[in-house]
């Protein structure tokens, strides 16, 4: 059982909006940063979104994140084929000993 | 181009042993944090271990203490993880991934490379 919840799947119509959330505890996203990973089918997981809301260079502003307490939620706009994959987010637990922590990822399927 | 290779992995029996590497280049490896993540096969995402810039600082899950050991030879740009004592739960897809800073996201991943305990 993975520290952060996501949904397990989410599904929407090409060119439609889609969120997914992420939830967690106070010392796990209610003090750290959220970062977002895409994960094609058959490839290594790729950074989406970083402290909480930024985008690394190339990754497409369709993709915007957002925090709020304890919970995290990507958003991807006018969906595509190619977004089909698994997102998973994660962050850092302070109890933890300061390990990261990922959610269980949500399958996305464009419809 | 900013690129790491994982190698090594393979088929190790329960209670073996196995080193895998991670070749970095296309940038300074050691000014950057680094960890090892693994997958389950059809499982998610799951941090294993990282280890500071100059090697002199390292923390593990739980589910590997004193089982794994992380190091780094910053002059031959490589992360290393010694796997000791192996069980079947560890069967995975082993990625190395950079970290900007210690909490930072990860922002550059491995291809992987899958190890396999069974007997």
């Amino acid at each position: 059982q993975s520290v952060l919840t996501q949904p397990p799947s989410v599904s929407a119509a090409p060119g439609q909006k889609v969120t997914i959330s992420c939830s967690g505890i106070s010392s796990n996203i209610g003090n750290n940063y959220v970062s977002w990973y895409q994960q094609l089918p058959g490839t290594a997981p790729k950074l989406l979104i970083y402290d909480n809301n930024k985008r690394p260079s190339g990754i497409p502003d369709r993709f915007s994140g957002s925090k709020s307490g304890t919970s995290a939620t990507l958003g991807i706009t006018g969906l595509q084929t190619g977004d089909e994959a698994d997102y998973y987010c994660g962050t850092w637990d302070s109890s933890l000993s300061a390990h990261a922590v990922f959610g269980g990822g949500t399958q996305l399927t464009v419809l | 181009e900013v690129q790491l290779v994982e190698s090594g992995g393979g088929l190790v029996q329960p209670g073996g042993s196995l080193r895998l590497s991670c070749a970095a280049s296309g940038f300074t490896f050691s000014s950057y944090w680094m960890h090892w993540v693994r997958q389950a096969p059809g499982k998610g995402l799951v941090w294993v271990s990282r280890i500071n810039s100059d090697g002199s600082s390292t923390s593990y899950a739980d589910s590997v203490k004193g089982r794994f050991t992380i190091s780094r030879d910053n002059a031959k740009n490589t992360l290393y993880l010694q796997m000791n004592s192996l069980r079947a739960e560890d069967t995975a897809v082993y990625y190395c991934a950079r970290g900007d800073g210690a909490d930072d996201a990860f922002d550059i991943w491995g291809q992987g490379t899958m190890v396999t305990v069974s007997s």
